[in-house]
């Protein structure tokens, strides 16, 4: 079966780094997505890697290792307005997206 | 702004009702798709259209039936709906299948309960 595995829940500080992993099984690998969901809001693109390697934009960061199954989505100098839900999807075979469950990053101040 | 729009933002119903969901994008895409997310679950793929052609339909029940009268309008109708399929049914346009490259753009969703 396809499976995206990313954490449920993380905390970080106001002004930190913090790390989202997102592991993946798939039928076929088309490219990696990540979005980011606000509570009541929609899912908003962040990053899109389809080569192994680290894809660096402002102050978010996607990393792949398509060998591994691997992704991460780092975040620099943490912002309050950076609280939301951090969503990784797989474009497979078929060009359709298999979605994880979404990551809910919480910073404190 | 994201471009895709959907009405109405809120719906309650019964389990004996019929309503339907609006999606219109204003992208100029040719793939539009109906998404369920419920609370701490991956977003579930219902329905795709790319040319207005429906080409995916997982294994979704009958009470939810899709309309695709051209490439910026899509509708989701409900009939006889289930409590369990309360969620928020968010809909999305990308500029076509196929593509490596296929960012999809999402509307705000409709939250939907079922009494």
């Amino acid at each position: 079966g396809q499976n995206i595995d990313q954490p449920t829940e993380m905390t970080a500080t106001e002004g930190a780094i913090v790390q989202i992993n997102c592991t993946y099984q798939t039928s076929g690998f088309n490219g990696l997505f990540w979005y980011q969901q606000h509570a009541g809001e929609a899912p908003t693109f962040l990053s899109y890697n389809v080569l192994d390697g680290l894809e660096e934009k402002g102050r978010f960061s996607s990393f792949l290792s398509r060998s591994k199954g691997y992704s991460y989505l780092l975040l620099k100098e943490l912002q309050m307005k950076d609280s939301a839900s951090y969503l990784c999807a797989v474009q497979d075979s078929n060009y359709q997206l298999i979605w994880g469950a979404g990551t809910k990053l919480i910073i404190k101040p | 702004e994201t471009g895709v729009t959907q009405t109405p933002r809120h719906l309650v119903m019964g389990m004996t009702n019929k309503k339907s969901l609006k999606c219109e994008q204003h992208l100029g895409h040719n793939a539009m798709y109906w998404y369920k997310q419920s609370a701490k679950k991956p977003l579930e793929l219902m329905f795709v259209y790319n040319f207005k052609e429906q080409t995916e339909n997982n294994s979704v029940p009958s009470r939810f039936s899709p309309e695709c009268p051209n490439s910026s309008h899509l509708f989701l109708h409900l009939h006889t709906l289930q409590p369990e399929d309360s969620a928020l049914y968010l809909c999305a346009s990308s500029q076509e299948i196929g593509g490596q490259y296929n960012e999809q753009f999402f509307g705000p969703g409709t939250r939907l309960t079922v009494l």
